[in-house]
């Protein structure tokens, strides 16, 4: 059983387009991430949630729209996507915001041409 | 604010020798401190952490680190490394409370290639 499963895994689509990411966790945790590699692999977080509630939303784009419909699901939408928007997109949990370590998912490659 | 400085972007070792890969923080409040591996096209796998108790921390696959304070620093060390451990290694720190309480940041990590 997968801890942190985010799907897909490759995401290829066209400027302009508008795409989502899907997250799920089932390990009963609170908070959800979303975090963003870029080419060089530097991760920079983008939204945090928890337990449905947005505590952690940093300069990201309008674009760009996190949802959670319940505590194990973090969705990312992101709308009008440009070049720049390609990097490695990777969905994370931990038991609470506060403490302890974060789980991460596989990673979705999204690659805007 | 906090912030995580990884002092090498990369480390070339040659097999069965040691390695260090070096973390500085910078926090004004108490952290935790954690060491991620990311093996090519994969997820971050937790290495090891620091919470509290004793500053020396051993992990998974050999690796420890050693927390000091007073240099603020959370360096990770392998005694012989293997061309499996070839990977990108990240140091990441929690803050305790203040006006970030919370927020794991991550360093720029640390492309550790053992060569045979």
């Amino acid at each position: 059983d997968t801890a942190v499963s985010q799907t897909p895994k490759y995401l290829v689509t066209q400027m302009g387009n508008d795409k989502s990411i899907k997250c799920e966790q089932n390990l009963g945790h609170d908070t959800m991430y979303w975090y963003k590699q870029d080419s060089k692999k530097f991760l920079k977080i983008m939204f945090s949630y928890n337990n449905k509630e947005l505590i952690i939303n940093e300069t990201v784009p309008n674009r760009f729209s996190p949802k959670s419909p319940d505590k194990a699901h973090l969705n990312l939408h992101i709308n009008s996507l440009e070049l720049g928007d390609s990097a490695v997109y990777f969905c994370a949990s931990s038991q609470t915001y506060s403490q302890g370590e974060a789980f991460f998912g596989q990673g979705t490659r999204l690659t805007v041409v | 604010a906090q912030s995580v400085t990884q002092l090498d972007s990369q480390v070339p070792v040659f097999e069965e020798a040691p390695v260090e890969l070096r973390c500085n923080y910078s926090s004004s409040v108490s952290v935790y401190l954690f060491w991620y591996v990311q093996y090519p096209n994969q997820g971050l796998q937790l290495l090891l952490k620091y919470l509290s108790g004793s500053t020396l921390v051993k992990g998974i696959n050999g690796f420890e680190a050693e927390f000091n304070k007073s240099q603020t620093s959370f360096h990770l060390r392998k005694p012989s490394v293997h061309i499996s451990d070839t990977a990108e290694y990240f140091c990441a720190v929690r803050t305790l409370g203040g006006n970030q309480g919370g927020k794991l940041i991550f360093g720029q990590g640390t492309e550790l290639s053992v060569k045979p």
